[in-house]
């Protein structure tokens, strides 16, 4: 267990459905990353926070998908009108701020949209 | 694009055989981590590495970092059947900390008995 939780662990949905995934960060991380991995890659960068400040937020990303971390304690990350290309694993990690740390990941939320 | 490039994409060695993965970046490395992914999980934390020349190893597990903060290599001595896995390396690309973290597209380890 490295301390970041994320539910669901696993997500079915119909296409053209919406989809909200949560993130508990270790409590004294102050950034919070989301990615995205499909079988046979890396995590892709999808966007991050600096406590409740969204930093960055990559360009690949569809305007579909939005997240938010409200007080900069937990993240959600939703998907609005699915897509079959959205199925994939969604990884959260969280780490501290200052200097370079490594990241602690959650287990992820697998996404089948059938 | 890939910011991270990792050689090779796969791997199949036999239990007791040496192997080494490299990770590769036009870029400076300013923070390198590596990491080991079971099929389906969340990645574990191997090691960080920061300074130039710097080295660390954990068990039979060695990573690396050259000189030009450019190239970094995983070396397994004596692989054992636990060492299986997918193995990332992530990196810090910018000079001011911890900003946005990003990985290669990750080398399939397989160790057959």
């Amino acid at each position: 267990d490295t301390g970041v939780s994320q539910d669901p662990r696993h997500k079915i949905t119909k296409r053209g459905q919406n989809v909200t995934f949560r993130c508990d960060p270790i409590s004294e991380h102050n950034r919070l990353y989301w990615y995205r991995q499909t079988l046979g890659q890396g995590p892709e960068f999808l966007t991050y926070f600096q406590n409740e400040a969204q930093l960055e937020k990559s360009r690949l990303l569809s305007d579909r998908f939005s997240a938010e971390r409200p007080k900069g304690s937990f993240s959600t990350l939703e998907i609005q009108r699915t897509e079959q290309g959205d199925s994939a694993m969604y990884l959260c990690a969280s780490r501290r701020t200052q200097g370079y740390a490594e990241a602690f990941f959650g287990q992820g939320t697998r996404l089948t949209v059938v | 694009s890939q910011e991270l490039e990792q050689s090779p994409q796969s791997l199949i060695v036999q239990e007791g055989k040496n192997l080494t993965i490299n990770c590769t970046s036009s870029k400076t490395l300013y923070g390198l981590y590596w990491y080991k992914q079971k099929y389906g999980e969340g990645l574990i934390f191997l090691m960080m590495l920061q300074k130039g020349g710097e080295e660390k190893s954990h068990e039979k597990i060695t990573a690396k970092l050259d000189e030009k903060k450019q190239q970094s290599s995983l070396h397994i001595t004596a692989s054992q059947p636990s060492h299986a896995g997918i193995y990332l390396c992530g990196a810090d690309l910018g000079i001011q900390g911890a900003q946005k973290l990003v990985f290669g597209q990750g080398t399939r380890l397989t160790i057959n008995p």
